[in-house]
């Protein structure tokens, strides 16, 4: 298994492009989830879904759009990138009741 | 508003020392907390506790939990150069894998 991967693995935008982060696990887990990463901020929960056509917003959703049209696949996009979303995003998936599995994070910078 | 607080921020020890990491939480609908290792990439998953007392072991790190107390702690023994890392402390809300992260202990480890 190739478990959680993610693309690109560094990104740079301009403010007000749009792009999607691409997350996709191979596991057959019901539940994924994105995070971004601060420093000095800890991970925080941006979207995450408990199945294909299920999603839910997490605790810093602005911005950012998801959907989950298949078990395998749950893309973030950026609808107009702005600095303050210069951050490492990761993408996790867990099947129910169990702890999360990351995947190895894309670093995206927002100028 | 969900909490979760990690102590210390960092740490320095000698190698062989042993390390107790510390973890509370403030959350409404708890369901499990779970500890992560993050080097230089993606959190790997540690433990998950979902009852108290009952402690988890894996080789030298262990861990429990006091659901009265609302506190977990993460224990090193005989810590080697390989544990320097952050270690990060989450609690899964519900049953979709929402999690609340800590702002981690960063842990270096000297010979």
């Amino acid at each position: 298994n190739a478990g959680v991967t993610q693309t690109p693995k560094f990104q740079v935008l301009k403010t007000g492009q749009s792009m999607t982060l691409q997350c996709a696990q191979d596991m057959n887990h019901e539940y994924m989830s994105w995070y971004r990463q601060d420093p000095g901020m800890g991970l925080r929960l941006i979207h995450y879904s408990v199945g294909a056509g299920i999603t839910d917003q997490g605790e810093v959703p602005n911005g950012y759009n998801v959907s989950r049209s298949t078990t395998e696949d749950f893309p973030l996009r950026l609808l107009s990138a702005a600095p303050s979303q210069t951050s490492v995003y990761f993408c996790a998936s867990s099947p129910q009741g169990r702890g999360q599995y990351f995947g190895p994070g894309t670093r995206l910078t927002v100028l | 508003e969900d909490k979760v607080v990690q102590s210390p921020l960092s740490l320095v020890v000698h190698e062989g020392d042993t390390v107790t990491l510390n973890c509370s939480y403030e959350v409404t609908n708890f369901r499990s907390l779970l500890w992560y290792k993050q080097e230089k990439k993606a959190p790997t998953f540690l433990f998950m506790l979902t009852s108290s007392g009952i402690e988890k072991k894996s080789g030298r790190l262990s861990s429990i939990l006091d659901k009265k107390e609302l506190f977990s702690i993460l224990n090193i023994t005989t810590t080697q150069t390989g544990d320097s890392a952050v270690y990060l402390c989450a609690v899964d809300r519900l049953a979709a894998s929402k999690l609340t992260f800590g702002t981690g202990t960063r842990l270096q480890v000297t010979l």
